[in-house]
Formats: structure tokens, sequence, C-alpha cells
């Protein structure tokens, strides 16, 4: 199993440009989030996703998208990038909530100029 | 909302000594799920070791062990006989049981090994 996988490993953008981060699982996971991590801080939930075609917001939604048309692919959109979303962009994925470990992805590291 | 303070942004051991990483947590809830988290240099998260607040038991995994003092809202790891492989950020992080689907992370904690 590759696990979580997330493409592009590295971004730069334009200020007002978009894109789509992509990850994709192959653990057969309900569960799906997206999260950032601003440096010297820990992980923040933007969106999460309990099945295909269920998505809700996390703590810091807002300049982002997301949908769930598979099980496996939960992309996330940025719409009309901004500076505040230069980040370091984690999915992850689980089995089931609660106890249940998150697996996570190796990052995308986006940077907006 | 739950909060979680990790009060050491940086430690460092020596290799085959023990060290400690301190946690802090503040929840209304008496059902949760406490993590610790380890991020190496090449970003990738791993779950190191978890915690159901209903048990106990101390979680224990091989060379790392946990000291879950529910009352005091605390959940430290302690590692033994430290490797140079365990440098690293060590993110603790808390889930509810029901509701929020979240991790909430702390700032995390650098740990150096020193050969």
């Amino acid at each position: 199993n590759a696990g979580v996988t997330q493409t592009p490993k590295f971004r730069i953008l334009k200020i007002g440009q978009s894109m789509t981060l992509q990850c994709t699982q192959d653990m057969n996971h309900n569960y799906m989030y997206w999260y950032r991590q601003d440096p010297g801080m820990g992980l923040k939930l933007i969106y999460y996703s309990v099945g295909a075609g269920i998505t809700d917001k996390g703590e810091v939604p807002n300049g982002y998208n997301v949908s769930r048309s598979t099980t496996e692919d939960f992309p996330l959109r940025l719409e009309l990038a901004a500076p505040s979303q230069t980040s370091v962009y984690f999915c992850a994925s689980s089995y089931d909530r609660g106890r249940y470990e998150q697996y996570f992805g190796p990052g995308t590291r986006l940077t907006v100029t | 909302a739950q909060t979680v303070t990790q009060s050491q942004p940086e430690m460092s051991v020596q290799e085959a000594e023990t060290v400690t990483l301190s946690c802090t947590y503040d929840t209304s809830e008496s059902d949760y799920y406490l993590f610790w988290y380890k991020q190496p240099p090449s970003r990738q998260m791993i779950l190191v070791i978890r915690q159901e607040a209903y048990k106990q038991q101390n979680a224990t995994e091989n060379r790392f062990s946990v000291n879950f003092q529910k009352a005091a809202k605390s959940f430290s790891l302690k590692i033994s006989d430290s490797q140079l492989g365990d440098a690293a950020m060590y993110f603790c992080a808390y889930r509810s049981a029901v509701g929020s689907e979240k991790l909430v992370f702390g700032k995390g904690t650098k740990l150096t090994v020193n050969p």
C-alpha cells in the first residue's frame, strides 16, 4: 500500500492564483482530513470528510474548498491565493473516528508571493 | 474549546538516556483520546503512541511510554534508551470521543539526540 499520497510536494503561487492540492489514499478509509501547519505551530484542521459526498468545515476553512466524489480522493482547492495561505499542507485519513490512527501524507509546501 | 499545551519548545538528550516530554490539555469532556505524533525532518507525521482516557493503565510501545494523569490533565511522553533516530518534532494531540472529528495539536517540542 502506498498509504496517503499528496501532489505536488512544493509549489509557489502568485497572489490571486488558484490551485488544487491532490490527496489520494489506498486504504479504503472513510475519513479524510486536510490540515495546515504554520511555522512553529501544530496542525490546524481545514476541512474533513466522513465519506464520499460528505464534507464539513474544520477550524480554518476560509479561502479553501473541498470535494469528495470518491472514497480514495480528497482534493483541496485554493481560490485567490493570499500570502496568509503560505504553509505546509497535510492530508490524512483514518478508518474511523475516535481512537483510530490518522495516517498522514508527506505534505505540500506552498508559498504565496 | 479544547486546547493542548506543550511547554518545552526544545529538549535535548544524550544517546541511550531517558527523556520526558510534557503535555497538558484543557477539556470539559470525560471521554477522549490522546496521541503523540513524531515529525522527523522528512515532515511525515508518524503516530508514536495513543491513550484512551477511560483506561487507567498507561500506554506503552517498546521504548515509548506515557504518564497519563487524567485529573491533572497531563499526558507526558517518556522515551527510554534514546536513539539518534528519535530526533524529531513531537506533537501532543487531543481528540474528542464524540462530536468533533479534529485532532487538536500542541505547538510541538523539538527533540535533539546527542551522540
